[in-house]
């Protein structure tokens, strides 16, 4: 999607190893958000920032840790990788101040397979 | 957990009929949003609506709100194939940091 890439798109890791996803926005957004998909659960929020350097826990946060040291970049780490975390991972960005008036823009997705 | 719950789960429809997609919250909301995802990709905002608006229209979308019901409907009119995707209502609460809280989403398939 437009202004918002992430990477690797699709990852093969083992149970126990750490793994790093990068989000990457040209939008200069305030706001950005790690959510995760799995099927019966529709997306589910994993971090999000609000600033470099503020960051925040959603409703799934166990066995994920994340860092902004850039508005532009946002990074999500499984600190030792689960069979439970495969997943597909989007990340999102908006706006601040209009935030309420405009959606989230989510990148492509990272598909992440844990064996 | 899920704020928003899609009703139906699934919808199938000839192409030139109007789906109709429901969305019910629990709790007071700032907006609601509508998205759709295609197969394979991510997210794509709709259409959002806020707390003191009652009816909303984009194109071929409308999207209605009862906050007295808690409860949201998407229409797409005049449906075509390429609206073959899943739809996913989210609700925002109040407050600069407030998150956006997804629903399970409605696959919606158009047959040509």
């Amino acid at each position: 999607d437009a202004g918002i890439t992430q990477s690797p798109r699709h990852k093969v890791t083992e149970t126990g190893t750490p793994v790093t996803l990068r989000c990457h926005q040209t939008e200069n957004h305030r706001y950005m958000y790690w959510y995760r998909q799995d099927p019966g659960h529709g997306l589910r929020l994993i971090h999000y920032s609000y600033g470099v350097k503020d960051t925040d826990k959603g409703e799934v946060s166990d066995g994920y840790s994340v860092s902004r040291s850039k508005t532009e970049d946002f990074l999500l780490t499984l600190e030792s990788a689960t069979s439970s975390q495969t997943s597909v991972y989007f990340c999102a960005i908006s706006e601040a101040g209009t935030g309420n008036l405009y959606g989230y823009t989510f990148g492509s997705g990272t598909r992440l397979t844990v064996v | 957990s899920q704020q928003g719950e899609e009703d139906p789960q699934a919808l199938s429809i000839q192409e030139g009929e109007n789906a109709t997609m429901n969305c019910s919250y629990k709790t007071s909301i700032n907006n609601l949003q509508w998205y759709r995802q295609n197969s394979g990709r991510g997210l794509v905002h709709l259409i959002l609506i806020r707390s003191n608006e009652r009816e909303k229209h984009s194109g071929r979308l409308r999207v209605t709100l009862d906050t007295s019901k808690k409860s949201s409907s998407l229409l797409i009119t005049a449906s075509r194939a390429a609206d073959t995707a899943s739809y996913f209502c989210a609700t925002r609460g109040g407050g600069a940091n407030s998150k956006l809280t997804f629903g399970k989403g409605i696959t919606l398939s158009v047959r040509p």
